[in-house]
């Protein structure tokens, strides 16, 4: 079964600082990824997804993540904060397409002015 | 097509009624997925449809869960003789069909209080 772990439940940072968000995967084959975001009482927006292409996955709104095989993560960053990224984001790991997504429990990004 | 369209937004509801919730797909997804998310956590994968096909259903959380996608395009989810634990929110999202996974479209979701 595949799985993901979010390493801190709630980050803070300053606006115009580096945003990096930690996401661990298990998976026993090749993984499907994904970062979402939610805003208060919406659903969630995709941000950025791996599918086995580019290592190096930029998405929306200047997020990017990384999969690193060998140390099994994901890790979500921005280079710099605005007070609008101020959201909940999920990691989602799936095995396969049609696959259901299995989320992560979420961390809470607050951005101080 | 404006997205992925759930409904209603909020329900309040006694315990021991039943609810249903809708949702419409994108139109050209075949593909429809209904999550849970309660407070403070990630959401939590219930069922899925191909076309009108519940392809799994296992991970419904109780016999008091059902859903149906009666012509493959919009789909209901009923809750009967809800419980106070049934409080959370319930989206659903859809995806087209095809080997790779892009990643889901969701709505807004469905929140659901029982007092």
């Amino acid at each position: 079964a595949q799985s993901v772990t979010q390493l801190g439940s709630h980050v803070s940072v300053s606006e115009g600082a580096l945003v990096l968000l930690r996401c661990n995967y298990s998976s026993s084959v090749p993984p499907y990824l994904f970062w979402y975001v939610q805003y208060p009482n919406q659903g969630l927006q995709l941000l950025l997804k791996y599918t086995s292409a580019a290592t190096l996955v930029k998405g929306i709104n200047g997020f990017e993540a990384e999969f690193k095989k060998s140390e099994t993560s994901f890790h979500l960053t921005k280079p710099s904060a605005h007070m609008r990224d101020a959201a909940e984001y999920f990691c989602a790991v799936s095995q396969n397409s049609g696959y259901a997504l299995n989320f992560g429990k979420g961390t809470s990004l607050l951005v101080t002015p | 097509d404006t997205g992925v369209s759930q409904d209603p937004r909020h329900k309040i509801t006694k315990r021991g009624q039943n609810v249903t919730f809708r949702c419409d797909p994108i139109s050209e997804h075949n593909r429809l997925y209904w999550y849970r998310q309660t407070l403070g956590q990630g959401p939590e994968f219930l069922t899925y449809f191909q076309n009108e096909a519940q392809l799994e259903k296992s991970r419904l959380l109780s016999d008091r869960f059902s859903a149906e996608r009666p012509k493959g395009s919009f789909s209901t989810l009923e809750i009967q003789r809800t419980e106070q634990g049934d409080s959370a929110m319930y989206l659903c999202a859809s995806s087209p069909s095809g080997t790779v996974n892009y990643g889901y479209t969701f709505g807004s979701g469905t929140r659901l209080t029982v007092v």
